[in-house]
């Protein structure tokens, strides 16, 4: 069965540090995101992406945060320079077409930044 | 305001019996969806059963049922026949209409069901 893949499954960083969180979506879907879970709390949507543009971004997603898919496969979310309080589990997922409503996740990249 | 309410921070529940973890929400949109997503300790979040605000029957998928009451905005996931591999934390979700045609979903605290032996 096709699934969403991440990597790496943890990062630990430095403070002020970039990183780049890599997910590859299931093949045919079209539509892509990124969600963040703080320990302990509720998911929170980050960013929608569509015919390689941002359709929607949340008030988290400030100039720090940036999304590409570089090429047929990869989504990637790159933090420019890292925060304590982006420590978080990622999650990418992919959703299949418009009347599809599904969105299926990944299982996740822990960021820890120290 | 909050979106989405799961008033049970903790549930537990025998083996083999049912259980029902509660979901009210909130929106204007007479378009939307409601989803239940299931996290076990291991943390991915995996897509158990969706229920749309036209459809006439409520959703089932295996084990899994949504009571969709929609006069009363609740959309509560029920679990027959509990297996302790169900021990998990659940997290009802709506999507909202977002950009373009796109959308986002809202995630609600989430319930830590405990199954017991």
């Amino acid at each position: 069965e096709p699934e969403v893949t991440q990597t790496p499954s943890h990062q630990v960083t430095q403070m002020g540090q970039e990183v780049i969180l890599r997910c590859v979506p299931i093949s045919n879907h079209l539509y892509f995101y990124w969600y963040r879970q703080i320990l302990g709390q509720k998911v929170e949507f980050l960013v929608s992406f569509y015919n390689n543009e941002i359709s929607e971004k949340s008030e988290i997603f400030d100039d720090q945060f940036s999304v590409e898919r570089p090429d047929g496969s990869n989504f990637t979310l790159k933090i420019r320079s890292t925060k304590l309080e982006d420590s978080a589990m990622y999650f990418c997922a992919s959703r299949l077409a418009l009347k599809t409503y599904e969105q299926y996740f990944g299982p996740g990249t822990r960021l820890t930044v120290t | 305001a909050q979106k989405i309410t799961q008033t049970q921070p903790g549930m537990f529940v025998q083996e083999k019996e049912a259980v029902t973890l509660d979901c009210t929400y909130d929106t204007s949109d007479p378009s939307y969806g409601l989803f239940w997503y299931k996290q076990p300790s291991s943390g991915e979040m995996i897509f158990l059963i969706y229920q749309g605000s036209y459809d006439q029957q409520n959703a089932t998928e295996g084990r899994y049922s949504l009571n969709f009451q929609k006069a009363r905005k609740s959309a509560n996931l029920v679990i027959s026949a509990s297996q302790l591999g169900d021990s998990a934390m659940y997290f009802c979700a709506m999507r909202e209409k977002g950009g373009g045609s796109n959308y986002k979903l809202t995630f609600g605290k989430g319930t830590l069901l405990t199954v017991n032996p």
